[in-house]
């Protein structure tokens, strides 16, 4: 499978805890991007990495995310001190274009 | 600043039918507007796009759409409906350059034979 993946596809775990995502684009993509989608809404920007250089921060991201792409690879996505407004389908894209091909996503529940 | 809006939460078709799932978009300057669809338990897939040229654009799966500045609009239609064409579909628009995606809350579509 040469398109975006993402790991794990599903993430239970208990308020207060640290987690963390991986997302491995598509291989030739320098641009990578991590969006939030919450039931009934649609995916919300939340930010943006060319190559490893982490361009744009939405301010949705509070200081409780952190994302990093160390070698402009792979890129992965921690919350700390989880929330139950957590919740929600983490969403990885890349794109070398105009468009993005998305990842099927991780979908963190927070009890 | 940017924004889209699909007025449909909903939309029945019969199998058959044309269909339409609207998209209006309030942007400055010139749109890159996207149609993505979701399947359930899979990512957005990439369904078309306007940049510049043609107003009707045409993309996957025999699915079209046209761009209407006047009406700031970018309708998705296809001209007979699948019922393997039931899903979410979100409408998109960005500035040129690589603005971050805007997206639409998403429009269900439900093709029933």
């Amino acid at each position: 499978d040469t398109g975006v993946s993402q790991d794990p596809r599903h993430k239970i775990t208990k308020r207060g805890q640290n987690v963390t995502f991986r997302c491995d684009p598509i291989s030739e993509h320098n641009r990578l991007y991590w969006y939030r989608q919450t039931l009934g809404q649609g995916p919300e920007f939340l930010t943006y990495f060319q190559n490893e250089a982490q361009l744009e921060k939405s301010r949705l991201l509070s200081d409780r995310f952190s994302a990093e792409r160390p070698k402009g690879s792979f890129s992965t996505l921690e919350i700390q001190r989880t929330e139950q407004g957590d919740s929600a389908m983490y969403l990885c894209a890349s794109s070398a274009r105009e468009w993005r091909y998305f990842g099927a996503g991780t979908r963190l529940s927070v009890l | 600043a940017q924004s889209v809006a699909q007025p449909e939460d909903q939309v029945n078709v019969a199998e058959g039918n044309p269909l339409t799932v609207k998209c209006t978009y309030s942007v400055s300057g010139n749109p890159y507007l996207f149609w993505y669809v979701q399947y359930p338990n899979r990512g957005l897939q990439f369904l078309l796009k306007y940049i510049t040229g043609d107003n009707l654009v045409k993309g996957s799966y025999g699915f079209e759409a046209e761009f209407n500045k006047s009406q700031t609009s970018f309708h998705l239609k296809k001209p007979s409906a699948l019922v393997s064409d039931s899903a979410l579909y979100f409408c998109a628009v960005r500035f040129s350059g690589n603005t971050p995606l805007v997206f639409g809350k998403g429009t269900r579509l439900s093709v029933i034979a």
